[in-house]
């Protein structure tokens, strides 16, 4: 059964870095990829960026890119993200999920997310 | 990229068939799926590669998409149904959810 579990509840300052894990369970952790997805309070869901666990190889989302850095430890099973230079526009929970590919690639299980607050 | 567009609220009486859409330009060249969202809780797939359904989801959720538009369809819901539904498109480097649709079951 495929199980992710997520680090805690994160509450930054304005500027600060935070970085969330994912440790992975129930299945080969380098056959998937992870993917990363945040949702502000009251908001919808917005994609953050992927890793491929086996390659390392990276896909974020253009909203992102410079401050965002996504890694994993295969010794593990545990996904990371970080992001830089934080404003109280990325309060928001983050969600991992396992990325299944085949011909196109889908999200089929979810962390339980992560709340990461930004406040002075 | 993609702009998914899709309706903020729909509502259905039990037991009726609940239509969601998902619209885009062209929408129909690439895969989508969909996800439910209780309040509280972690995203949920319930279609992948348009119609496809992972195990563990009930039959009455179906899905389809061509031309500018994909579909999900709920067939007899049920109040357990009530949530967030989100659309998804990914394709090559591109990934965009649409802005989700609040099903409500009265």
């Amino acid at each position: 059964q495929v199980h992710l579990v997520q680090s805690g509840a994160e509450v930054k300052q304005p500027g600060a870095s935070v970085k969330v894990s994912c440790k992975a369970s129930g299945y080969t952790f380098t056959t998937y990829g992870i993917s990363w997805v945040r949702q502000a309070p009251g908001q919808g869901l917005e994609w953050m960026g992927w890793i491929s666990a086996k390659k390392g190889d990276t896909n974020y989302a253009q909203n992102f890119q410079g401050r965002l850095t996504m890694t994993t430890e295969t010794a593990t099973n545990t996904a990371y993200l970080e992001l830089r230079s934080l404003t109280s526009d990325d309060t928001a929970m983050y969600y991992c999920g396992r990325v299944v590919c085949g011909g196109n690639c889908w999200t089929d299980s979810w962390g339980q997310g992560t709340r990461v607050t930004v406040t002075s | 990229s993609y702009e998914l567009i899709q309706a903020p609220s729909v509502s259905v009486s039990p037991g009726q068939t609940a239509s969601l859409t998902c619209s885009a330009d062209k929408l129909g060249s690439v895969y989508v799926s969909w996800y439910q969202q209780k309040p509280g809780q972690s995203p949920v797939l319930v279609i992948f590669q348009d119609n496809k359904r992972p195990s563990g989801i009930p039959e009455r959720f179906s899905g389809s998409n061509s031309g500018n538009t994909a579909t999900l369809m709920i067939t007899g819901t049920q109040a357990i149904d009530e949530g967030d539904y989100y659309c998804q498109a990914w394709d090559s480097s591109t990934v965009v959810f649409g802005g989700g649709t609040k099903l409500t079951v009265l």
